[in-house]
């Protein structure tokens, strides 16, 4: 198994500009995550889904749209970057019932 | 509103000692989890307490939790150079499980 993949791994973005960033997991897992570290406070939830079809607001929604069309894939868009957007993103997958969480190797994104 | 502190923020220490990091949490929740992050690296599961009194130990590191303090501790004993990494702990915030986290410890240790 790969576990949780996250593409790409380093994207820098002008402001304005938009893009997606790419998670996907082979282990079945129904709940699925996007998590943003900064510096200093932790990672905070972005949108989170909890199976195919299903996606949920997480503290830090706003400028970032999910979808969830198949049970692997679990995409990030940010519609109009902002400097403010500028982080390392982490996705992560978990099994109905099960505690452990997997997470990716993150995608570091800078936006000018 | 759940909320998790963690202190310190940051520990240097020499190799041979023992310290504990601590992880406050607000209101009641069912789970806790200890990470650990190596720089530019992703999260590494190291713990998952579930239940008040729980403790779990692996090598030189030692989980509790307290839930009528809403308290748990990472105990470190015997500090090794190899232990030196940002440990956060995060906490469920409903039934999706869905984790609230620590602004995390950042730990040297010195050989």
């Amino acid at each position: 198994n790969a576990g949780v993949t996250q593409t790409p791994k380093f994207q820098v973005l002008k402001t304005g500009q938009s893009m997606t960033l790419q998670c996907a997991q082979d282990m079945n897992h129904e709940y699925m995550s996007w998590y943003r570290q900064d510096p200093g406070m932790g990672l905070r939830l972005i949108h989170y889904s909890v199976g195919a079809g299903i996606t949920d607001q997480g503290e830090v929604p706003n400028g970032y749209n999910v979808s969830r069309s198949t049970t692997e894939d679990f995409p990030l868009r940010l519609l109009s970057a902002a400097p403010s957007q500028t982080s390392v993103y982490f996705c992560a997958s978990r099994r109905q019932g099960q505690y452990e969480q997997y997470f990716g190797p993150g995608t570091r994104l800078t936006v000018t | 509103e759940l909320k998790v502190e963690q202190n310190p923020l940051f520990l240097s220490m020499q190799e041979g000692k023992n310290y504990t990091i601590y992880c406050n949490y607000s209101t009641t929740s069912d789970r806790l989890y200890w990470y650990r992050q190596d720089p530019g690296k992703s999260l590494e599961s190291l713990f998952v307490l579930l239940s008040n009194g729980a403790v779990k130990q692996e090598g030189r590191l030692m989980a509790s939790l307290d839930t009528k303090a809403r308290l748990s501790t990472l105990h470190i004993t015997a500090a090794v150079h190899d232990l030196s990494a940002t440990y956060f702990c995060a906490v469920t915030m409903d039934s999706n499980y869905q984790l609230i986290w620590g602004a995390g410890t950042k730990l040297i240790i010195k050989p």
